[in-house]
C-alpha cells in the first residue's frame, strides 16, 4: 500500500520559514510526479505546487510563487516544501499527494499542520 | 487562469436519493477533471479521474460525466456514508485549481 508521511509542520511567526518533508514508501517514488495541496481551517482544498519525476518541471500557485520552493530527493524517496516569508493566510494543513497515471491525485498523506501566528 | 465553479455549495438529500453536483470550468479542459471526496476530519480521496473513470475500489453508485467546460458527479443512491464534501479539480495544466467544494448532508 502506498504510504506518504508528512513532517515538519508547527507554529511559526509571520515572516518566518519552515520546511515540510514527505516520506514516500511502497512505490517507486522516482516514477511519479508529486504535489503539495493545502487546506486552511474550515476551508476548501488549494493546490500549492507540483514537481515532475526528475524535478525538471516545477509549478506553483500564484499565492506562493517566490516564497515557497518544492524539491525532491529520489534517492531518499522524499518530497520537500521550503516555505519562506510565511504569512497568516499560509496557515493550513499541508498534504503531499502523488500524481496517478492520469495526473489526478491518487494517494494523499495524512497532512501536516502549519500555523503562522505571532 | 481557469476558474472552477461548483454548484450547489451544499445540499441535503434523503437516503436513496439521486444526487448531482456540477462543476464548470471557465475555459475548456477536455476531460482533465477529477472528483475527490473528503469526509469530515479525513484526508481527501480520489473518486473519479478523466471526468468519468471510476477509481479502483470506489462504489459504482458514483459516476462522472462531461467534457470541455461542464461536468457532473452523480451519486445514484445516496448512502449515509456518503456524507462528505466533494471537490472537482482540473489537471490539464498548472494551476491545478480545485472547485470550492459541495457539502452533502443527509436530510
Amino acid at each position: 500500500e502506498v504510504h506518504l508521511v508528512e513532517s515538519g509542520g508547527g507554529l511559526v511567526k509571520p515572516g518566518g520559514s519552515l520546511r515540510l518533508s514527505c516520506a514516500a514508501s511502497e512505490f517507486t517514488f522516482s516514477s511519479y510526479s508529486m504535489n503539495w495541496v493545502r487546506q486552511a481551517p474550515g476551508k476548501g482544498l488549494e493546490w500549492v505546487s507540483s514537481i515532475s519525476r526528475s524535478g525538471d518541471y516545477i509549478y506553483y500557485a500564484d499565492s506562493v510563487k517566490g516564497r515557497f520552493t518544492i524539491s525532491r530527493d529520489n534517492a531518499e524517496n522524499s518530497l520537500y516544501l521550503q516555505m519562506n516569508s510565511l504569512r497568516a493566510d499560509d496557515t493550513a494543513v499541508y498534504y503531499c499527494a502523488r500524481d496517478g497515471g492520469s495526473y489526478s491525485l491518487d494517494y494523499w498523506g495524512q497532512g501536516s499542520l502549519v500555523t503562522v501566528s505571532s | 487562469d481557469i476558474q472552477m465553479t461548483q454548484s450547489p455549495s451544499s445540499l441535503s438529500a434523503s437516503v436513496g436519493d439521486r444526487v448531482t453536483i456540477t462543476c464548470r470550468a471557465s475555459q475548456g479542459i477536455s476531460n482533465f477533471l477529477a472528483w475527490y471526496q473528503q469526509k469530515p476530519g479525513k484526508v481527501p480521496k480520489l473518486l473519479i479521474y478523466a471526468a468519468s473513470t471510476l477509481q479502483s475500489g470506489v462504489p459504482s453508485r458514483f459516476s462522472g460525466s462531461g467534457s470541455g467546460t461542464d461536468f457532473t458527479l452523480t451519486i445514484s443512491s445516496l448512502q449515509p456514508e456518503d456524507v462528505a464534501t466533494y471537490y472537482c479539480q482540473k489537471y490539464n495544466s498548472a494551476p491545478r485549481t480545485f472547485g470550492q467544494g459541495t457539502k452533502v448532508e443527509i436530510k
